[in-house]
């Protein structure tokens, strides 16, 4: 079945470093969204990206679908303690409404 | 505000004991999505709802159980719940508009099992 795999699965920053966290499915996707799941939260939607190649940002992320629509980036330039949490990816096959959610990479940021 | 409601917040069952989680929305979404979320994972889908059309996953235990009397509610029927079954129970609701169907997460159920 589709699988979703993120990498690094934990990071550690100092803040004011940057962050980038990697998806990749195991089949070519339709769409892909990004949420932010803080400690004891549920998932936050963040962004969706359809568009082959495309970026999107927002402030200081970045988020970028690849030209084959098998893997994404979010990227943070210059962590904040608030950016603290566990960042997920979920992707869509063509013909279903269901997302496969990626393993997520939980970021902490250190003062 | 317009949200999904989850309810309860806190579940305490014992082994074996059926229980029922709820969600709702007032977003009037036609899909809604049933999550299981364990410690440090990722959330995994129970099954979902196309309007009334339900979905369910491959590898979704027989236990596990749902409906969707109308548009704004959706129930999670666990028939005998075991030690494996404690989780944080995410509902999501979205609407299909083309590509675009961002979607928006109730708070969870935490579900204890004694």
């Amino acid at each position: 079945g589709q699988q979703v795999m993120q990498i690094p699965q934990y990071q550690h920053v100092q803040e004011g470093e940057d962050f980038t966290t990697y998806c990749n499915s195991s089949t070519t996707l339709s769409n892909i969204q990004w949420y932010k799941q803080r400690p004891g939260g549920h998932p936050v939607f963040l962004i969706q990206l359809v568009k082959s190649g495309e970026v999107k940002k927002q402030k200081r992320l970045t988020f970028q679908f690849g030209e084959a629509k098998k893997n994404s980036s979010l990227h943070i330039t210059a962590t904040q303690t608030t950016d603290v949490g566990t960042y997920f990816c979920a992707g869509k096959t063509s013909g279903t409404y269901k997302y496969i959610f990626g393993t997520g990479t939980r970021l902490k940021v250190l003062a | 505000d317009a949200m999904v409601i989850q309810n309860p917040r806190y579940q305490v069952t014992q082994f074996g004991k059926p229980v029922t989680l709820s969600c709702s929305q007032t977003l009037n979404h036609n899909v809604m999505y049933w999550y299981q979320q364990k410690s440090s994972q990722a959330p995994k889908l129970l099954f979902h709802y196309y309007d009334k059309d339900f979905n369910n996953e491959a590898d979704t235990p027989d236990n596990f159980q749902s409906r969707r009397p109308n548009t704004s509610f959706c129930f999670l029927d666990i028939r005998s719940p075991g030690l494996g079954d404690a989780a944080m129970y995410l509902c999501a609701t979205s609407r299909t508009r083309g590509l675009t169907d961002t979607q928006y997460f109730g708070p969870g159920t935490r579900l204890t099992v004694l």
